[in-house]
């Protein structure tokens, strides 16, 4: 079965670029969450959706960073403007909520993005 | 979610056991605890997850307290490709405590 799948897998874009960023759920998968990775905060979660709908967002740095999910097979994270600070490695995740208790979350590759 | 405490780092032999510890000792009755490692530049991975009783599963076992407050991930037969940061996380089983916090974790080496 194919995981969750992201794109772009890299990017570097120009400080004030909008950067858009997609997300492929596993089939099925009724969760999907966003995270960021970087050296100086580790790994946070940025937003979560339960069946297209935003649960919990309060994890998003700021009104330059929103998240949409118009149907169960794909989300986007956009920023604009994006900022260097902005740097970091982007995971998408999906679990399935039929029998949550103890389900497991599957993470994409990630999405190396770099502003310069 | 309960808070966990693990090692920064660790070192193990390859070919021999690797314990990794992690203390949750303000863990709720209905909290699960869950290990996913992230081999470097790769999303995280799941490993295992466990209520009460000790589990095991193709990659590693674990192994929970009685009184669930602390736990240790077995990797039974440790490989180079086993190099990677361990996260201990305890999450909680109700509507609202979907997601997963991830801490510092432990960084595990194996040695050759």
């Amino acid at each position: 079965d194919a995981g969750v799948i992201q794109s772009p897998r890299h990017e570097v874009t120009e400080m004030g670029q909008e950067v858009t960023l997609r997300c492929k759920p596993i089939s099925g998968h009724d969760y999907l969450f966003w995270y960021r990775q970087t050296m100086m905060r580790g790994l946070e979660l940025l937003i979560y959706f339960n069946n297209n709908v935003p649960i919990d967002d309060s994890g998003m740095p700021e009104d330059r960073f929103s998240a949409k999910m118009p149907n169960a097979s794909f989300s986007t994270l956009k920023i604009q403007p994006s900022e260097p600070r902005d740097s970091a490695v982007y995971f998408c995740a999906s679990s399935s909520g039929t029998g949550w208790a103890g389900n497991t979350i599957y993470f994409g590759e990630g999405s190396w993005l770099t502003v310069v | 979610d309960a808070k966990t405490t693990q090692p920064p780092s660790m070192d193990c032999a390859e070919g021999r056991a690797a314990n990794l510890p992690c203390n949750h000792s303000t863990i709720s009755g209905n909290e699960y605890v869950y290990w996913y490692r992230q081999i470097h530049s790769q999303g995280p991975q799941y490993i295992i997850h466990g209520l009460k009783n000790n589990e095991t599963n193709e990659m590693a076992s674990l192994i929970i307290t009685e009184d669930r407050k602390s736990s240790t991930l077995i990797l039974p037969h440790a490989t180079l490709r086993d190099t990677a940061v361990y996260y201990c996380i305890v999450r909680g089983a109700n509507f609202g405590n979907e997601k997963l916090t991830f801490g510092t974790g432990t960084r595990l080496t194996i040695i050759p």
